[in-house]
């Protein structure tokens, strides 16, 4: 089976700082990675995903994340956060032989003060 | 643009009440969901559905049912609301075609069981 662990549950930054969202995962079989992004009010929408190849992957709105493989790591990062980044962040995790089942952790609100 | 359509953004019923969830996708996926977002918990799958009249049990299908008459959409049914399933209802729809494919979602129903 297949786990998504995001230790933190709220990350406050101010405007123009980074901010890495931590997301570890557990699989003893090949998974695919993702990221979603949830506005208030909204849905989730894809931010980034790591199929295969290289192991830093770019996404929407400057974010990317890095697939470490060996510390069974996918965190994501943005250099500078403006305000219309506060919102939730899924880590999720999905089987390459049933791409279409997500496992997701507990998400992550960014929280980006001016 | 890939839509996936619910038929509530807020519903409130009372305790006992029989409540229908309603989704419906453009895209002719084959694929869909019902999540339930809770805060602390991210998201859970309740059902999903691989063709039509075709369903399969998530990770807490407990006191729900859904229904998927139509290709283009999927019910989710609950026979007797409990205060317990106050809660976001996401669903979400995927093609089935080889490889991966993006799941979309739709903008959430957020239920209050009073």
């Amino acid at each position: 089976a297949q786990s998504v662990t995001q230790l933190d549950s709220q990350v406050p930054v101010f405007e123009e700082a980074p901010v890495e969202l931590r997301c570890n995962y557990s699989s003893s079989v090949s998974v695919y990675l993702f990221w979603y992004v949830q506005y208030p009010n909204q849905g989730l929408q894809l931010l980034l995903k790591y199929l295969s190849g290289s192991t830093l992957v770019k996404g929407i709105n400057g974010f990317e994340a890095e697939f470490n493989k060996s510390q069974t790591s996918f965190h994501l990062r943005k250099p500078s956060v403006h305000i219309s980044d506060t919102a939730e962040y899924f880590c999720a995790v999905s089987r390459m032989d049933s791409s279409y089942k997500l496992i997701f952790g507990s998400g992550t609100r960014l929280l980006v003060r001016p | 643009d890939v839509k996936v359509t619910q038929s509530s953004r807020y519903l409130v019923k009372r305790t006992g009440e029989k409540v229908f969830l309603e989704c419906v996708q453009d895209m002719d996926h084959e694929n869909m969901f019902w999540y339930r977002q809770d805060p602390g918990l991210g998201l859970r799958l309740i059902y999903f559905s691989y063709d039509v009249k075709m369903k399969e049990k998530g990770d807490i299908p407990e006191g729900y049912s859904v229904s998927r008459e139509k290709k283009e959409r999927f019910s989710l049914i609950l026979e007797s609301a409990s205060t317990n399933q106050t809660s976001m209802y996401l669903c979400a729809s995927v093609s089935a075609g080889l490889g991966y494919n993006e799941q979309f979602f739709g903008p959430g129903t957020r239920l209050t069981v009073l």
